[in-house]
């Protein structure tokens, strides 16, 4: 079955370390985008991208890198910058220029 | 202000009760969505509507583009409805960004 496959559902990191969040779909999409949930608030775009090498900042991208060396797999690092990493993430990929978006299960990030 | 805007936070109904959840945002948008957010996390989409209405089993899903607000209806409520639902617009000025969303309303329905 297509769709979009988010790892680990659960992580725990101490502070200070980086950590990588996994993201990879099997929709021959095009773009894909990284999202953040906070309790009370709406999803925040992290960092987004069009096509295989390139990738543009959202709104909350400060503390985040990314990579998209290939068209199926769109990683998150969380590093040490960034403030306060405790959150869900959530990963969507769509076929560019189409509203229609698939999201991930999520990843529940934990920093002690 | 938030661009989108739902209403209620927080809802409990009884089973069976009809249910509406609102949306109002404040920019033009090309698309709107509802989605559903288990309690694992995992998110699905239900509708996406740029105008009318649609239905989809015991969901209905209308948007009012004058009035900038759609409305997520839940017929015969079951608990298997309890989720978060969000609501998310797609700018009209076709952004790559993608969509910009509501915080949710949390909807419990009681056995």
């Amino acid at each position: 079955d297509g769709g979009i496959t988010q790892s680990p559902k659960y992580l725990f990191r101490k502070e200070g370390q980086n950590v990588t969040l996994s993201c990879e779909q099997n929709l021959n999409h095009d773009a894909m985008y990284w999202y953040r949930q906070d309790p009370g608030q709406g999803l925040r775009l992290i960092y987004y991208s069009q096509i295989v090498n390139d990738f543009q900042k959202g709104d909350i991208a400060e503390g985040y890198s990314v990579s998209r060396e290939k068209k199926e797999s769109f990683p998150l690092t969380v590093t040490s910058a960034q403030k306060n990493p405790t959150a869900f993430y959530l990963c969507a990929s769509s076929i560019l220029g189409q509203t229609e978006a698939f999201f991930g299960q999520g990843t529940r990030l934990t920093v002690v | 202000k938030n661009e989108v805007e739902q209403s209620p936070q927080n809802l409990t109904a009884q089973e069976g009760e009809f249910i509406t959840i609102n949306c109002s945002y404040s920019v033009g948008i090309s698309a709107l969505h509802w989605l559903q957010q288990h309690p694992g996390g995992g998110i699905v989409s239900l509708f996406m509507l740029s105008s009318g209405k649609k239905k989809h089993g015991r969901l209905i899903a209308t948007i009012n583009i004058q009035e900038k607000h759609s409305s997520l209806h839940i017929t015969a409520s079951h608990p298997r409805d309890s989720a978060v639902y969000i609501c998310a617009v797609r700018s009209a000025s076709g952004s790559a960004r993608q969509l910009t969303f509501g915080s949710g309303t949390q909807l419990t329905v009681l056995p």
